[in-house]
């Protein structure tokens, strides 16, 4: 079994649909939680960040965690084409021990079509 | 302020070549990272070096080497190309526990 759990779709919606993309992990050390964004043959860029759990809301873009059911989520409103990119969920125990290793999910596809 | 930037962009081996990808970044970072990242498989850590001088080994190490020779850059060599190594390279920086930014990656193809 994967630390980290993501479905790695390929998911599409119509524009302006709310989209809800999800991960679950299994080590209960993990504390600091990402986002990442990735366009088709780029790099990928942070997008969210939250530490513990919780809401961190920014714009369109709300992300959530929950520790005590081991599952994050990142929700997308007004959802537009240009959000169409993978998403890969990141976690880490944190700690400077830990060479600030991230875990990665396998990332979820999205296509938001016009 | 560049952020992450990696050399080259693309490149052809036949096997048994060796190549050395360039990775470098200009925001004082003390960790830095190399990644592959293939089909269905995520993003896999190769080898990652946490100062200057100091390198270790990620979840697929085989087949590279690495070194960290100055603060800002951090080198990935394939000492003898094999098609199992063609991917999508990328390489990343943090400068602390946690957040990695990421540069735009490296397409090799080993023939």
């Amino acid at each position: 079994q994967k630390e980290v759990e993501q479905d790695p779709g390929p998911l599409s919606v119509p524009e302006g649909a709310i989209v809800s993309l999800n991960c679950t992990y299994s080590n209960s050390a993990f504390q600091y939680f990402m986002w990442y964004r990735q366009y088709s043959r780029k790099g990928p860029e942070l997008l969210m960040y939250t530490y513990s759990s919780g809401n961190k809301e920014d714009g369109r873009f709300t992300a959530q965690v929950d520790k005590s059911s081991k599952y994050i989520s990142l929700f997308i409103r007004d959802s537009q084409p240009s959000d169409s990119a993978t998403y890969l969920c990141a976690m880490t125990p944190g700690g400077y021990n830990q060479g600030g290793k991230l875990i990665f999910g396998q990332g979820t596809e999205l296509s938001v079509k016009p | 302020n560049a952020g992450v930037t990696q050399t080259p962009k693309f490149r052809v081996l036949k096997t048994g070549q060796s190549m050395t990808l360039l990775c470098a970044q200009d925001m004082n970072h003390e960790y830095m990272y190399w990644y592959r990242q293939d089909p269905g498989m995520g993003l896999r850590l190769i080898h990652y070096s946490v100062g200057e001088g100091t390198t270790a080994k990620g979840e697929v190490p085989d087949g590279y080497n690495v070194s960290r020779l100055k603060k800002q850059n951090f080198l990935l060599g394939l000492e003898s190309a094999a098609p199992s190594q063609t991917s999508v390279y990328f390489c990343a920086s943090s400068g602390g526990a946690d957040t990695q930014y990421f540069g735009p990656g490296t397409r090799l193809t080993v023939l």
